[in-house]
């Protein structure tokens, strides 16, 4: 079954603006995960935040974790061409296995 | 080597051919995964291998047949498929099980994209 809920579902922005995804879940967690997949490709693991962890920082990847709210972003600054891509959240849960969100869609028009 | 590989990159099969997927990591990752993705949509657990057993089958039908040959290697034997089991199959794998508070990321291949005509 699927926990996490991203926010929009598509994102539509210009090269150099910065692109924020949010994602909503319903229990409790271990950590929450973001992953990209470019079209047709395989994910890639983008960044893992803990559940007792507010913000992380990877290059130009930001994420922020508010379990009072069960929800998190990934901002990304600057962005470039190459982030088109589709991003999704995982959520790792007790004892269970990581359980991924629908997606977000990003297209960064040059 | 960090990566994951998976064989062939497309496939393409007739609803009584008998094919299968494979899956390769040498990160020396014990648990390996694989996933179903249809277009536009998340990736949907099938089977998790953990030390070689299988140890999560999310009710998928038996014309998929999972078999983890060693540590480094998982296969997914095709039979009978229907064309609604078109979709990009990902395989993926991890240093220990992704279950419980030390779950980490998951590695994956670049998919297999079956077409079932």
């Amino acid at each position: 079954s699927q926990q996490g809920e991203e926010d929009p579902q598509a994102l539509s922005i210009q090269e150099g603006e910065n692109a924020t995804m949010n994602c909503s879940y319903k229990t409790s967690i271990n950590n929450l995960q973001w992953y990209r997949q470019n079209s047709g490709r395989g994910l890639v693991h983008l960044i893992l935040i803990r559940s007792n962890e507010r913000e992380k920082h990877s290059g130009r990847l930001r994420v922020t974790l508010d379990t009072s709210k069960k929800s998190s972003s990934l901002l990304i600054t600057a962005s470039r061409a190459a982030d088109t891509a589709s991003y999704f959240c995982a959520t790792a849960s007790g004892y269970s296995t990581l359980t991924f969100g629908k997606g977000t869609m990003l297209l960064v028009s040059p | 080597d960090t990566e994951v590989t998976q064989t062939p990159k497309h496939l393409v099969m007739g609803m009584t051919n008998k094919k299968s997927l494979k899956c390769e990591q040498h990160m020396g990752h014990r648990a390996m995964y694989w996933y179903k993705q249809k277009a536009k949509k998340p990736p949907e657990l099938m089977f998790v291998y953990s030390y070689e057993k299988l140890s999560i089958n999310e009710s998928v039908p038996s014309r998929f047949s999972p078999e983890c040959p060693n540590s480094s290697l998982l296969n997914l034997h095709l039979h009978a498929l229907q064309p609604e089991d078109s979709a990009l199959y990902l395989c993926a794998s991890s240093p220990s099980p992704v279950q419980g508070p030390n779950t980490g990321e998951l590695f994956f291949g670049e998919g297999s994209r079956l077409t079932v005509l």
